[in-house]
């Protein structure tokens, strides 16, 4: 298994861009999630999904969008790209919700918008 | 509100025990986790405890849970070189839902 791959691993966009940020797993894992991290902060839950055609937003859910159409896919839209989104995003799954269920997380995108 | 708090640093000399310290606010708290995170990597889950669990303990790493004053703690027996990472608290509040709140992370310095 590959696990959780993310891509690009890194990106440097202008004020105003769009972009997608790609998640995949190949583990049949029900729920899927994205987080940004900045300096000096926890993780923060942007969206997540219980299963495929279900998604719900998180903590910070502004200025983005996503879509679960596959178990394996979970892509995350930046519709107009700010300085203020320049983070790392983490892509990450799981078989269930949180409690006993392991979340394995992707190794990150490090995304810049100047 | 929910909230999870640790210090930022910790530097310890390779061989001494590393102790880790996480205070939590959410006391229907069911589940709390120490994630470790490597440059460039993303976080791994390295053990988890239940909330009616006062200690577990896995090789080289024991957790205690201090319930009654929220409080959660790693510590790495025999630290080495490898455990230089930045390591996460995280709790799930018994609030329904998929919540995971998150510490800033305890970045680990680990001098030979």
């Amino acid at each position: 298994n590959a696990g959780v791959t993310q891509t690009p691993k890194f990106q440097v966009l202008k004020t105003g861009q769009s972009m997608t940020l790609q998640c995949a797993q190949d583990m049949n894992h029900e729920y899927m999630s994205w987080y940004r991290q900045d300096p000096g902060m926890g993780l923060r839950l942007i969206h997540y999904s219980v299963g495929a055609g279900i998604t719900d937003q998180g903590e910070v859910p502004n200025g983005y969008n996503v879509s679960r159409s596959t178990t394996e896919d979970f892509p995350l839209r930046l519709l107009s790209a700010a300085p203020s989104q320049t983070s790392v995003y983490f892509c990450a799954s799981s078989r269930g919700g949180a409690g006993e269920d392991e979340q394995y997380f992707g190794p990150g995108t490090r995304l810049t918008v100047t | 509100g929910e909230d999870v708090e640790q210090s930022l640093f910790l530097s310890v000399r390779e061989g001494d025990s590393s102790v880790i310290n996480c205070t939590y606010t959410d006391s229907s708290s069911t589940y709390l986790y120490w994630y470790k995170q490597e440059p460039g990597a993303g976080l791994q889950l390295l053990t988890y405890i239940f909330s009616n669990m006062d200690m577990k303990q896995d090789q080289r790493l024991t957790v205690l849970l201090n319930k009654k004053d929220k409080h959660l703690s790693l510590r790495i027996a025999d630290t080495q070189t490898g455990d230089s990472a930045i390591y996460f608290c995280a709790e799930t509040p018994n609030t329904g839902g998929f919540k995971t709140i998150f510490g800033a992370g305890t970045r680990l310095f680990v001098k030979a």
